[in-house]
Parts: structure tokens; sequence; C-alpha cells
């Protein structure tokens, strides 16, 4: 099976910052990862597919990159409403389809 | 507009099996490419994929819980279901649907709002 490995697991950022957050591949996957944000008692929501493609709706302040085995999300200024857990899910190879185990952001 | 919703109970005792279903409208699981999976989430803890099906009736399963898996469709009801034999306290979780648009690269641009299943005698 591949292995995602999200990081940091957590952090604190205030609105207005760029944030990063990495996830890694255990092989190469190509461009097949997506990233989705969940907020508490809520399923996940689509952000970016093919590692890049922003989801229909999902504002611009979104940005995916990476092949291969390493992929960012940025969200280039944050908001309040971006302030959730972001998981990040390859699906080059399945089964097993596998998600990373999260990052949590925080407000500082 | 595409919509999934789950159900099931919301209490089950170790060694019972489970089973869930997930009511879909605004798709067909018959239109080539579509697929329907099963994901679950324990209490504080990662999303984790447990099964899939397509639309060609081709099933995929997790590998650590594919003995204890079985998915399921009915096209004309717009249902998947989803059982689960013997039971244990750590499959404990919110247990969610979601639609994969392309089977060939299942990523989830919809998703029910989950149900908690909790195990306990």
């Amino acid at each position: 099976a591949i292995r995602m490995t999200q990081s940091p697991s957590s952090f604190s950022a205030s609105t207005g910052d760029r944030v990063t957050i990495t996830c890694r591949a255990s092989q190469g996957i190509s461009s097949y990862l997506a990233w989705y944000q969940q907020k508490p008692g809520k399923a996940p929501k689509l952000l970016i597919y093919a590692a890049s493609t922003l989801q229909s709706g999902v504002p611009s302040r979104f940005s995916g990159s990476g092949s291969g085995t390493d992929f960012t999300l940025t969200i280039s200024c944050l908001q309040s409403e971006d302030f959730a857990t972001y998981y990040c899910q390859q699906y080059y190879s399945y089964p097993p389809l596998t998600f990373g185990g999260g990052t949590k952001v925080e407000i500082k | 507009q595409v919509t999934l919703r789950e159900s099931g109970p919301a209490l089950v005792k170790p060694t019972q099996t489970l089973t869930l279903t997930c009511t879909f409208s605004g798709f067909s699981l018959s239109t080539s490419g579509m697929c329907v999976s099963w994901i679950r989430q324990p209490p504080g803890k990662a999303l984790e994929w447990l099964a899939l099906i397509d639309w060609d009736d081709d099933k995929y399963y997790s590998t650590s819980l594919k003995t204890r898996l079985t998915i399921s469709k009915d096209t004309s009801k717009n249902q998947v279901v989803l059982t689960m034999t013997n039971m244990d306290p750590v499959d404990t979780a919110t247990y969610y649907c979601a639609r994969g648009a392309v089977v060939a690269a299942p990523y989830f641009d919809y998703w029910g709002q989950g149900t908690l299943v909790t195990v306990s005698s």
C-alpha cells in the first residue's frame, strides 16, 4: 500500500498568513493526488484533484503543486473559514486508496 | 444536484454484523466510470478508505478489512450497501459514503454527511 505522510500534523496561524501543508507519498504517484478540507462534525470537502486542479467553487487562494512523491497545499491568505483539518489522498494505485494523517490548522 | 445520505444503526454490539446503506441522487451508478466508496473516521482520527464499487459492478476492498467487508449496489434504487462482519469496539467511527466520478482516478467530489456507529455491549 502507498503510505501518505503529511506534515506538520498541526500548526497555528493567523488570518492573512500564507500557509503550506506538505504531503509525501511512499512511492511515486504521478499527479494522482487530491486534497480535502474537513471542519469539525462535517464531511470532508474536495478542494483540489490531480495535484493542482481546483475543484469548482473552491476559492482561488487555495492551490496545489507537486508530482511524483512530494506535494504541497498552499493557502495564500488564510481566512477565518479556513481553520480546519486538511487531508491528502492518493488515487494512483488501489486497492487500497490511502489518505494522509491530516494537518490541523488552528488559530494563533 | 448530487446528494448522498448514509443510514444504518447507531449502535451495534461486538461480533454483530453492521449493514449501512448509502442512498444517493443526482447521478446514476450505471453511468460509465462512476463509482461510490465507503470511508470511515474514528473519533479524532484520520480518514480510512474501506471499499469501492463501480458502474460495472467491480468491487475493491481495504486490504486489511477485506475479509469482513461486502459492498453491493442496487442501481434501480440508487443505493450502495456495505456490510461489515464481526464488529469490534475499534470499529467505532463515522462512516461516510462518497462519489467518485471517475473510477480510473477515484477522488471523491461529493460526500454524505456521515453516520456515527458505536460498537459497544
